[in-house]
């Protein structure tokens, strides 16, 4: 099995609103990801939790707001978010054992208005 | 700094014909190279990935072939499917880092 899923597949939110997209994966992975992709971009890499530890933040701006409950859960919380956030946001997890093939979520797609 | 480059946005082949797509990259701590398919508004899927200590690897239709002294790598897709049209991306990272770096993917087209 290696399904990580995401939910919800689509938000649309106000610049006031506050929202928090899910992630899971029951694969007994100890490194979660969260990347952002713009249409005909690559993902860009946002944040890497490893044991449940916060281990990389590529310079995100703090209306993002990682959190990673325990080993399965990863979140990520939206705040005061600005139309060019609008994206795929994608979750993705591995074993964290040195080579890391990461296994993608289906996405959740982001409208901010 | 594009660290991973697919100099190629796009790619058609004919059913049937062998589909090649082509990655570099630039840094040296690179060890561990994949190669991932993604449909639009879906996530990508992983296809095959070697380590540096391979030249190549092999899964079926799909052989990804690395050349460490060029820092180049390849996916070949034989025969090509219908099926197989997405964009394809190429990724890196280095041991025991979980920064992985894309290239900017590859858009193949395989005509009936």
């Amino acid at each position: 099995d290696t399904e990580v899923t995401q939910t919800p597949k689509h938000l649309v939110m106000g610049m006031t609103n506050k929202k928090s997209l899910k992630c899971e994966q029951h694969m007994g992975h100890r490194a979660m990801y969260w990347y952002k992709q713009k249409a005909k971009k690559p993902p860009e890499l946002m944040f890497v939790y490893s044991y449940e530890k916060l281990s990389i933040n590529e310079s995100v701006p703090s209306r993002f707001s990682p959190e990673c409950p325990n080993s399965s859960l990863l979140n990520l919380h939206l705040h005061a978010l600005q139309p060019e956030d609008s994206a795929l946001y994608l979750c993705a997890s591995s074993q964290a054992n040195g080579k890391e093939t990461q296994y993608f979520g289906p996405g959740t797609r982001l409208l901010v208005l | 700094d594009q660290q991973v480059k697919q100099n190629s946005p796009s790619l058609s082949v004919q059913e049937g014909r062998i589909s090649i797509l082509n990655c570099d990259y630039t840094n040296s701590m690179f060890d561990y190279f994949l190669w991932y398919k993604k449909y639009p508004a879906e996530g990508p899927t992983f296809l095959i990935s070697i380590s540096s200590i391979k030249d190549k690897n092999e899964d079926g239709r799909f052989t990804v072939f690395l050349n460490k002294s060029a820092k180049h790598l390849s996916l070949h897709i034989v025969p090509s499917q219908p099926g197989d049209s997405a964009v394809y991306f190429c990724a890196a990272s280095a041991y025991n880092n979980n920064d992985m770096r894309f290239g900017a993917g590859t858009r193949l087209t395989v005509k009936p």
